[in-house]
């Protein structure tokens, strides 16, 4: 079954600096979302990026598919305090499959 | 901005007993999930729900849970006898047309 999988699984950076987070899955996809996850708080979603796309951006978001390799990775640029959170990759696959697979997530800390 | 809506945000239960976790996706939404996140673990997918019917469920979703839509508003996870295992926050989302799902913030559900 197809899985995504973050790396690093944390992460601790200065205020001001980028913060890179990559993803990994296994099977064929139709889509690949970015999620965000405040402590104690539900899944805000960030940023989609289909199949057929290369680098998607959004405000202080960059995010880069490479099929080929099954992998993907979110920046975030000029990181902010308030950019700490847990971030979450999920796959939807290609099959007309509904279901959102997510990676095991990558904390993030901004130290101010 | 409309919001999926959940409750109660947590749930103490004694294990074996019974419990309904409710739901109220945006209003406008056509399709429905429920998701569980183990605590420290990644967020699994348990079911689907469209025009009034499963349309995808995992291998955790058993014969212990079922769904369902009451009426024109409210979506919920009912949990038959339910076991230390699954304590963990449920998660609903609901989703329209080619749209990112929108999550609730959850319900915390601890079985004692």
């Amino acid at each position: 079954s197809q899985q995504g999988e973050e790396d690093p699984q944390a992460l601790s950076i200065q205020e001001g600096e980028n913060a890179t987070m990559n993803c990994s899955y296994k099977t064929s996809i139709n889509n690949l979302q970015w999620y965000r996850q405040n402590s104690g708080r539900g899944l805000v979603h960030l940023i989609l990026i289909r199949s057929n796309e290369r680098e998607k951006h959004s405000g202080r978001l960059r995010v880069t598919l490479d099929t080929s390799k099954k992998s993907s990775s979110l920046l975030i640029t000029a990181s902010r305090a308030a950019d700490t959170a847990s971030y979450f990759c999920a796959t939807r696959g290609s099959q007309g499959a509904q279901k959102l697979v997510f990676g095991q997530g990558t904390r993030l800390t901004i130290n101010p | 901005e409309p919001e999926v809506t959940q409750t109660p945000s947590h749930q103490v239960t004694q294990m074996g007993q019974e419990v309904i976790l409710r739901c109220v996706p945006i209003s406008n939404h056509l399709y429905f999930y429920w998701y569980r996140q183990i605590l420290g673990q990644k967020v699994e997918f348990l079911v689907s729900f469209y025009n009034n019917e499963i349309s995808e469920k995992s291998e955790i979703f058993d014969d212990q849970f079922s769904v369902e839509r009451p009426d024109g508003s409210n979506f919920t996870l009912k949990i038959r006898s339910t076991k230390l295992e699954d304590s963990a926050m449920y998660f609903c989302a609901s989703r329209r047309g080619y749209q990112p799902q929108h999550f609730g913030d959850g319900t915390r559900l601890s079985i004692l």
